[in-house]
C-alpha cells in the first residue's frame, strides 16, 4: 500500500467552525489531490497540488482552501463549515510517470 | 471537458456468474482510463488501467477491461463472480501525459456501481 495517511479519520463539528484535514505521504510524489465522496456523485475533485506551494482548484472548490508547505503534507481547510460539507474526504497522490492515483483511507466529516 | 458515465448504479449477480460493469467516457484527447474498487469503509484501490497500449487490460482479482474507441467504452468484466467481489466500483478518466499542462493526472470519476453477489 502507498504510504498515505489522513487525519483525523472521523470528525464531528458544528456549523460555522473552521476545520482542517491533513494528508501525509511518505512516497515523495509531486501530485496530491483532495476529493469528496457523496452518494450518487462518485468522487469529485476539490483542489490539487502539483508541487510545494503550487495548487489549483478542482470541480467543487467553493468553501475550501488548501496549502502545501512541504512535499509530504497537503492540508484541506473548511474556513466555516456548512452542513453541505458533510462528506467523506479522500486524499490521493500520484507520480507523473505511471499516471494512476493512490488513495488514503478517508476522513468522515459530519457538520451538525 | 471529460466525463464518465457508469450505466447502472446497482448490479446484482449470482456467485459464479459473469460480472459486467459498464463505463462510457467522453474526452477531447485519447484518454487514460482506470477502474477502482472500494470496499466498505475503505479507500479506493486500483483494479486496472488503460494507457494506450493493449486495448484489453488485465487487472487484479481476475478482472479485465477492454478499451473500445469506436464505442467510447471501457467496460469491466470478470468471468466468474466471487462473494469477495461485492464492493463499489468506479470508472475514471484522465488526460494522458503528452496532453501537457498541470492538469495531467486529474481524474474524473463516474458515479459508481455497487456490485452485489448472491450465493
Amino acid at each position: 500500500d502507498a504510504g498515505i495517511t489522513q487525519s483525523p479519520r472521523h470528525k464531528v463539528t458544528e456549523t460555522g467552525t473552521p476545520v482542517t484535514l491533513r494528508c501525509h505521504q511518505t512516497e515523495n510524489h509531486r501530485y496530491m489531490y483532495w476529493y469528496r465522496q457523496d452518494p450518487g456523485h462518485g468522487l469529485r475533485l476539490i483542489h490539487y497540488s502539483y508541487g510545494v506551494k503550487d495548487t489549483d482548484k478542482g470541480e467543487v472548490s467553493d468553501g475550501y482552501s488548501v496549502s502545501r508547505s512541504k512535499t509530504e503534507d497537503f492540508l484541506l481547510t473548511l474556513e466555516s463549515a456548512t452542513s453541505s460539507q458533510t462528506s467523506v474526504y479522500f486524499c490521493a497522490i500520484s507520480d507523473r510517470v505511471r499516471g494512476e492515483q493512490y488513495f488514503g483511507p478517508g476522513t468522515r466529516l459530519t457538520v451538525t | 471537458a471529460q466525463s464518465v458515465t457508469q450505466l447502472g448504479s446497482h448490479v446484482s449477480v449470482s456467485e459464479g456468474a459473469l460480472v459486467l460493469l459498464r463505463c462510457n467516457y467522453s474526452s477531447s484527447v485519447p484518454p487514460y482510463l482506470f477502474w477502482y474498487v472500494q470496499y466498505p469503509n475503505q479507500g479506493l484501490q486500483l483494479l486496472l488501467k488503460y494507457t494506450s497500449a493493449a486495448t484489453l487490460v488485465k487487472g487484479i482479482n481476475g478482472f479485465e477491461a477492454e478499451f473500445k474507441k469506436s464505442e467510447t467504452s471501457f467496460h469491466l468484466t470478470k468471468p466468474s463472480a466471487h462473494m469477495s467481489d461485492a464492493a463499489e466500483y468506479f470508472c475514471a478518466v484522465s488526460d494522458p501525459p503528452w496532453a501537457g499542462g498541470t492538469s495531467y493526472g486529474k481524474l474524473t470519476f463516474g458515479q459508481g456501481t455497487i456490485l452485489t453477489v448472491h450465493p
